[in-house]
């Protein structure tokens, strides 16, 4: 079966417009989790959802980042008003359920650099 | 402020010796510990986990042994291979799921 997908891999957009980043869970897990990483950084937790709820969503910089999981499979993350600073690799991952013992694999990212 | 941090960087093993990652973290709390594995342009894939009531765990040529009192984890890849070259990131995760990542330590492996 496919693995975790994220589209586009790359995005590049001016400061101050809108973008959406998409990922598509492994089909039948129930947990999807973003992060972000920054260069030289690690991956840094954002939110995660457990079927279409947003169960942890602290990792959340600001009120311009927010998520959603409508049918509890694909999920959309949207930020308004791009910064430059918001230039990085955003991560998806998905486990069978929430729970340290559900392995989490990841995305390949989408690359979003902010002019 | 870090809660899990990854000193080094960067490592350099010759093929066949032994490997060893570094990892500290602040938390106390933390109950659970990954080691994931990352090559470029690809997202972190699962190599090894222990949870915190146990002090060592194998998986083939990967161990990870936890020192809970010192708050320290570290990684043996025995013997090293050249397609172990990758950046290695210590994870923790406190109760459920959220996974807490270190900056990452790049291994090259030369033949």
């Amino acid at each position: 079966g496919a693995g975790v997908s994220q589209t586009p891999s790359n995005k590049v957009t001016e400061k101050g417009k809108y973008v959406e980043l998409r990922c598509d869970p492994i089909s039948g897990h129930t947990a999807l989790y973003w992060y972000r990483q920054s260069l030289g950084q690690g991956p840094e937790f954002l939110i995660y959802f457990q079927g279409t709820g947003a169960a942890d969503d602290s990792g959340l910089p600001n009120d311009r980042f927010f998520a959603v999981r409508p049918e509890g499979s694909v999920s959309t993350l949207k930020i308004q008003r791009t910064e430059r600073g918001d230039s990085a690799v955003y991560l998806c991952a998905s486990s069978l359920e929430a729970g340290r013992n559900n392995e989490q694999f990841f995305g390949p990212g989408t690359r979003l650099t902010v002019l | 402020d870090q809660q899990v941090k990854q000193n080094s960087p960067s490592l350099s093993v010759q093929e066949g010796r032994i490997s060893i990652l570094n990892c500290d973290y602040t938390n106390s709390m933390f109950d659970y510990f990954l080691w994931y594995k990352k090559y470029p342009a690809e997202g972190p894939t699962f190599l090894i986990s222990i949870s915190s009531i146990k002090d060592k765990n194998e998986d083939g040529r990967f161990t990870v042994f936890l020192n809970k009192s010192a708050k320290h984890l570290s990684l043996h890849i025995v013997p090293s291979q050249p397609g172990d070259s990758a950046v290695y990131f210590c994870a923790a995760s406190l109760g459920y799921s959220t996974l807490t990542f270190g900056k990452g330590t790049m291994l090259l492996v030369s033949p």
